[in-house]
């Protein structure tokens, strides 16, 4: 079956450790997103990517990192800058930009990363 | 810029009652609107999307939602409760005039619980 996956499912790390949160899709979507979900905050968007070796920032970039060089690939780096990184990361997909269901995602289950 | 509001964070309804969970837009343009349902410790799933069709749209699992542009609304409904509807629904927005820039904006969300 077609999907997302995304490694780990949890992950603890200590303060002024960069940890890098996996996002596999053999869906063969040309977009791939990483959302931050916080309670009582919904979803933020950190980075997306819309092709091979491109990405943009989202609304909340700052002490995250990302790379996309391969289509089915699109790991986050949660780096020692974020100040508050405990929370949910949700990495999505959609087809290519541009065509009506370019607007409908689909997620990954998700990983939470605690800081200690 | 869009957004949406939903309003009530937290929805309690008994089984087999009228399940109303309400959602509001800003945006310059006529918008795509979606709402995702998301069970504890999940990525999110799309229950239905509004796309400038039909003003009444019908998804998964019973629910349905109708855009109305004079009130600004696009609140999700289902006629009859079940135990396995208790989740976290999020309600979001994009600019399908956006062409390779389609990104979702969030609601906040709301908790919805089924009281047996």
């Amino acid at each position: 079956d077609g999907g997302i996956t995304q490694s780990p499912k949890y992950l603890f790390r200590k303060e002024g450790q960069n940890v890098t949160l996996s996002c596999e899709q053999n869906l063969n979507h040309d977009a791939m997103y990483w959302y931050r979900q916080d309670p009582g905050q919904g979803l933020r968007l950190i980075y997306y990517s819309q092709i091979v070796n491109d990405f943009q920032k989202g609304d909340i970039a700052e002490g995250y990192s990302v790379s996309r060089e391969k289509k089915e690939s699109f790991p986050l780096t949660v780096t020692s800058a974020q100040k508050n990184p405990t929370a949910f990361y949700l990495c999505a997909s959609s087809p290519l930009p541009g065509l009506a269901a370019a607007n409908v995602l689909t997620f990954g289950a998700g990983s939470r990363l605690t800081v200690l | 810029a869009q957004s949406v509001t939903q309003l009530g964070s937290h929805v309690s309804v008994s089984e087999g009652a009228l399940v109303l969970l309400r959602c509001n837009y800003s945006s310059s343009v006529p918008p795509y609107l979606f709402w995702y349902v998301q069970y504890p410790n999940q990525g999110l799933q799309l229950l239905l999307k509004y796309t400038s069709a039909a003003t009444l749209v019908k998804g998964i699992n019973g629910f349905e939602a109708e855009f109305k542009k004079s009130e600004t609304s696009f609140h999700l409904t289902k006629p009859s409760a079940h135990m396995s509807d208790a989740a976290e629904y999020f309600c979001a927005v994009s600019d399908p005039t956006n062409f390779g820039n389609e990104k979702l904006t969030f609601g906040t969300g709301t908790r919805l619980t089924i009281i047996p």
